[in-house]
């Protein structure tokens, strides 16, 4: 069990570039959650994943941002035309199927900064 | 949503029980408490969790009340490597209620001293 991987650990970009970020879960998990973290705040759910299928969205999911996982294993979370407002830490997390109250698993984050 | 409430901060000396409060009064009856720590720069970990009864693992002990409103994380012997924000979570139901997404509240500083 090597954890839920997340790259890169740091992004800085520019306002107005596109920005992806890349997950890789505990394998056989099949469950993949994305969270969003701001200064002095808990982490904010964004996004779920159950194999392939993205299940569920957050309201905080604008137009600009955009999950997938392809082949049910590793995730990417894009953001576009970033704004300053996106500077935070963006969390994955990965849990089994099954039992409802198995525990989701994070990585240590993408840290974006916008410029 | 159930939700719940911890105080900002606490401090501990080394060595000492830690014990961590959370109120959550609202809790429906198939809601599992969930506890989390976060050290900085670092995602958040998963400690322990439990529905009705005392749970206990190599990391800590989950004491629920009664009436679950309320329950209590025990670090049995802090040290300065338990310095972190831990988060008292009541784990949300979302979409057909076999998986569920994690409701953070701002959490409790525990530092722990010498």
């Amino acid at each position: 069990d090597t954890g839920v991987s997340q790259n890169p650990r740091h992004k800085i970009t520019k306002r107005g570039q596109n920005v992806t970020f890349r997950c890789d879960p505990i394998s056989e998990h099949n469950r993949l959650y994305w969270y969003r973290q701001t200064l002095g705040q808990g982490p904010e759910f964004l996004t779920y994943f159950q194999n392939e299928a993205q299940l569920e969205k957050s309201r905080l999911l604008s137009d600009r941002f955009s999950a997938e996982r392809p082949k049910g294993s590793f995730s990417t979370l894009e953001i576009q035309r970033t704004e300053q407002g996106d500077s935070a830490m963006y969390l994955c997390a990965s849990s089994p199927s099954g039992l409802g109250n198995q525990p989701q698993h994070f990585g240590d984050g993408t840290r974006l900064s916008i410029l | 949503d159930a939700k719940t409430t911890q105080p900002t901060s606490m401090d501990c000396a080394e060595g000492r029980a830690a014990n961590l409060p959370c109120n959550h009064s609202t809790i429906s009856g198939n809601e599992y408490v969930y506890w989390y720590r976060q050290i900085h720069s670092q995602g958040p970990q998963y400690i322990i969790h439990g529905l009705k009864n005392n749970e206990t693992n190599e990391m800590a002990s989950l004491i629920i009340t009664e009436d679950r409103k309320s329950s209590t994380l025990i670090l049995p012997h802090a040290t300065l490597r338990d310095t972190a924000v831990y988060y008292c979570i009541v784990r949300t139901t979302i979409n057909t209620g076999t998986a569920s997404k994690l409701t953070f509240g701002t959490g409790t500083r525990l530092q722990v001293t010498l």
